[in-house]
Parts: structure tokens; C-alpha cells; sequence
């Protein structure tokens, strides 16, 4: 199994702004991943944070507007940038383990709810 | 069209209902997850499927990959089933996962 702690669990922000959120496992994972929640919608992938090298994003999202760090197998960050009311949303880190051949077991934080006003 | 659909978006029941939340999905895929996500927005996961059926206390998640068709079941519904339900497949089984809209469902007393 994996525990993820993430922080901040909520954050009020001013426009113009950047926030930090910050993803640490209790145990090393290959693989981890950023998404958002816009309010009453279900997730979406904003990217997959490699070890080691530049994060993977996925299609609408930019490195400039969502930079990752990943420095080490336990931990990522990840950065909302310029923020503007339409980045109001929650965003979760996820990973995998505990897996078989077909799959992984997946882990989620908690999710960090942020507000931009 | 989404590659995953659930069905339906919302359910309510009285406590002590049988509920089943549909999911089908349009791509190959290595393995299904049936998630819970609480309104303080946790999610957790319940079940990770790649063929049959697993049963969880009064939870049952079947599969039919021929169909790519699955479904969540709950038998004796209680309040504290009320939650979004969340359907995502692994496409690549490499847990970067693609997300159905979700169910909400309520229970009342």
C-alpha cells in the first residue's frame, strides 16, 4: 500500500499569484501523477511527474502554467502558476503500487482545494 | 464521446436498496478501477479489476471485457454510501488512469 500526505489541503489565492503543492509517499513509486478537478466535474490528467526528468504533460496543459519538480522517488511537487479564477479547482496527486501484471492498486492525497479570488 | 461512460450521473435510494452503477468503456484496456470520492473530495480506491467479479463486504464489481462493460453493486445501502462513485480505466496498466464522469448517489434514512 501507500500513504500519500499532500499540503495544502485548501489555499485561498489572489489572482496573479503562483501555489506550491507539495505530494509525499511513504514508500518509493515509479510513477506519479498531478490532476484537476474542476468543480462538479470528474479528473483530469494534468500530467505524470518523472524521476529524474521533465514531467509528461498531457494535452491543454503547459510546463510554463503547471510546473512539476520531482527530485526524488517520494515526493513531487506541483506549481499552479499566474493563477486566474478558472484554475480554482482541486488537485490530487495519485500513484500506483501493490500492482499485478494488469495494474496497480491506485493511491490519491487528499487533495488540495484551492480557490482563486 | 467519452471513452468511459457511467450511468447514471445521479441516484438516490431509500437505506436498504440494492444499487448498481454502470460503467462502459469504448478503449482496450488493462484494468478498471471503481473509485469513492467523499465530499471533502478524498478518493479512495475500491476495487481494480482486469476480468470477473470481486466482492468487498456489500460491494460487488463485475467485468466483462468482451463487452467493456462493468458495474459496481451495493446490497443493503446505508447513508454512508452516499458518495460519488467513480469509474477509470488503465489503458496502459501503468496507473495513468482515464476518468468516467461519476455517479452521485445518495441514501437516505
Amino acid at each position: 500500500s501507500a500513504v500519500i500526505s499532500q499540503k495544502p489541503s485548501r489555499d485561498i489565492c489572489q489572482r496573479g499569484t503562483s501555489l506550491t503543492i507539495q505530494c509525499q509517499v511513504d514508500s518509493q513509486v515509479t510513477m506519479m501523477f498531478w490532476y484537476r478537478q474542476q468543480p462538479g466535474q470528474s479528473l483530469t490528467l494534468i500530467a505524470t511527474a518523472n524521476q529524474g526528468s521533465e514531467a509528461t504533460y498531457e494535452s491543454g496543459f503547459v510546463i510554463d502554467k503547471f510546473p512539476i519538480s520531482r527530485p526524488n522517488l517520494t515526493f513531487s511537487t506541483l506549481t499552479v502558476s499566474n493563477m486566474s479564477p478558472e484554475d480554482s479547482s482541486i488537485y490530487l496527486c495519485s500513484v500506483g503500487a501493490s500492482g499485478t501484471a494488469a495494474g496497480n492498486t491506485i493511491y490519491f492525497g487528499e487533495g488540495s482545494w484551492l480557490t482563486v479570488v | 464521446k467519452n471513452e468511459v461512460e457511467q450511468s447514471p450521473q445521479n441516484l438516490t435510494a431509500q437505506e436498504g436498496e440494492f444499487i448498481t452503477i454502470n460503467c462502459s468503456y469504448s478503449v482496450g484496456i488493462s484494468a478498471l478501477h471503481w473509485l469513492q470520492q467523499h465530499p471533502g473530495g478524498g478518493i479512495v480506491s475500491l476495487f481494480m479489476l482486469s476480468s470477473g467479479k470481486k466482492k468487498h463486504g456489500r460491494l460487488i464489481a463485475t467485468i466483462n471485457i468482451q463487452e467493456k462493460h462493468s458495474s459496481l453493486h451495493i446490497t443493503a445501502s446505508h447513508p454512508r454510501d452516499s458518495a460519488v462513485y467513480i469509474c477509470a480505466v488503465d489503458k496502459t496498466s501503468g496507473s495513468r488512469l482515464t476518468f468516467g464522469e461519476g455517479t452521485q448517489l445518495t441514501v437516505n434514512p
